[in-house]
């Protein structure tokens, strides 16, 4: 079956830096990878996805990057604020099945 | 448009007893997915229905069972309760029919196994 690595579990940044994490995936079949947003006691919140015929995809201060080659993609966040911290996660899923295989997360503070 | 709702929002049990939680998906969706996320880690998935029947499953006992009803809601069931059941238990919908893959969850039951 899938399995994520995410790195780093941990990152801390000042108001302002950019803010990087990055998540390999072992099954070269799922062509899906959705990021996840989730504040404490929250729901987990789709904040960016991206498919396999997409090298790259951007939303304001948020890009997410997939080299398949390598089966490793990133979350960029760029003019961190102190609002985006909470737990990131990333995931990938086989098309057609939808069911999602999750990285164990990154907590991101944002200092103001 | 109601997004995915779950029912209860907490619970507490007792090892050895059962409990069911209940899910009704974002409207338009026919897809429930079930995943349990314990402390400090991502969610793992537990069972996907659509159509009324298990479509996958994860790496989990048979202790975990569930069900799809005719209008797309969903529960599941857990039998003889460990106290490492104690987890938040998200419930996630999408659409099969659209060909993605996009889930939307609701915002989970937490169960406290004592």
């Amino acid at each position: 079956g899938e399995n994520v690595e995410q790195h780093p579990s941990t990152l801390s940044v000042q108001e302002g830096d950019s803010a990087v994490i990055k998540c390999t995936y072992s099954d070269s079949a799922s062509n899906y990878f959705p990021w996840y947003k989730q504040e404490l006691g929250k729901r987990p919140q789709l904040i960016i996805d991206i498919r396999s015929n997409v090298g790259e995809k951007k939303d304001q201060r948020i890009a997410v990057t997939l080299n398949k080659t390598a089966k490793h993609f990133s979350l960029h966040i760029t003019e961190t604020q102190p609002e985006d911290s909470a737990v990131y996660f990333c995931a990938a899923s086989e098309a057609g099945y939808s069911t999602l295989t999750f990285g164990k997360g990154t907590m991101l503070l944002v200092s103001p | 448009d109601a997004g995915v709702t779950q029912s209860p929002t907490h619970l507490i049990k007792t090892r050895g007893q059962q409990v069911t939680l209940r899910c009704s998906p974002k409207s338009g969706h026919d897809t429930v997915s079930w995943y349990q996320q314990a402390l400090g880690q991502g969610p793992q998935f537990i069972f996907q229905y659509y159509e009324e029947e298990e479509r996958q499953r994860g790496n989990f006992p048979d202790r975990f069972s569930g069900h799809q009803f005719p209008n797309y809601s969903s529960e599941l069931n857990v039998n003889a309760l460990l106290l490492g059941d104690s987890a938040l238990y998200l419930c996630a919908s999408s659409s099969t029919g659209r060909g993605n893959n996009e889930q939307f969850f609701g915002p989970g039951t937490r169960l406290t196994v004592l």
